[in-house]
């Protein structure tokens, strides 16, 4: 597609409930993102594919936190037993360059991010 | 740690006005610096960036000097428009530490006309 698109674009979750956050990239970019907004915050770094291996994930806050991308295309972020304070928007950005070239001759693309409330 | 701070908002100015919002960055290594803006209902975008001291970043008549002397990377436009309504995020990525961008928390920016 022509940008980057993820779904659902709200979802409510019971305390304790599993979530999965799905995001579709930019077709061709090796690169994608998780990050995690606050409310008033900026974006903070979750974890980092290139292609469908997870080169970076020491953004996950706890071992709650799972990502993957098999085939190096789509990805899903999934949380197990939601917590309040997991309430956020999550973003998934995606980039045509790999590593610190991404940013630097590339930036991101990002998507309109998930806004997961757990109540 | 590496950081990026912000003037917090909101900012309210008139059509036409000059426009600054102060960036500040912490790095331990070299980092490339960027401004990204999100519009109301859409994702991030990048506006423009910086990879090394004195470069200016420009796009869209927004400007943004690399100053590595006070460590800031602060955004200008010198005649604002009501379309420039949106939060305006500095930042900053290294080529050290792996591969995440680090914000800062956001300006609000509102136009009126």
């Amino acid at each position: 597609g022509a940008g980057v698109s993820q779904s659902p674009r709200y979802k409510v979750a019971k305390r304790g409930q599993d979530v999965a956050l799905r995001c579709d990239p930019i077709s061709g970019h090796v690169s994608l993102f998780w990050y995690q907004q606050a409310l008033g915050q900026g974006p903070e770094f979750l974890t980092y594919f290139q292609n469908e291996a997870q080169l970076d994930k020491s953004g996950l806050p706890s071992d709650r936190f799972f990502a993957e991308r098999p085939e190096g295309s789509v990805s899903t972020l999934k949380i197990q037993r939601t917590q309040q304070e997991d309430s956020a928007v999550y973003l998934c950005a995606s980039s045509l360059g790999q590593g610190f070239s991404t940013a630097s001759n590339y930036g991101y693309t990002f998507g309109s991010g998930t806004r997961l409330t757990v109540v | 740690g590496d950081s990026v701070t912000q003037m917090e908002g909101p900012v309210t100015l008139s059509e036409e006005a000059f426009l600054t919002i102060n960036c500040t960055y912490t790095a331990t290594g070299y980092p490339s610096l960027f401004w990204y803006v999100q519009y109301p209902g859409e994702g991030l975008q990048l506006l423009l960036k910086a990879t090394k001291a004195d470069d200016k970043g420009s796009n869209k008549g927004f400007e943004a000097t690399y100053r590595k002397e006070t460590t800031s990377f602060h955004l200008e436009k010198g005649s604002v428009q009501v379309s420039d309504s949106a939060v305006y995020f500095c930042a900053l990525s290294l080529n050290t530490g792996g591969f995440k961008t680090i914000f800062g928390a956001g300006t609000r920016l509102f136009v009126k006309a």
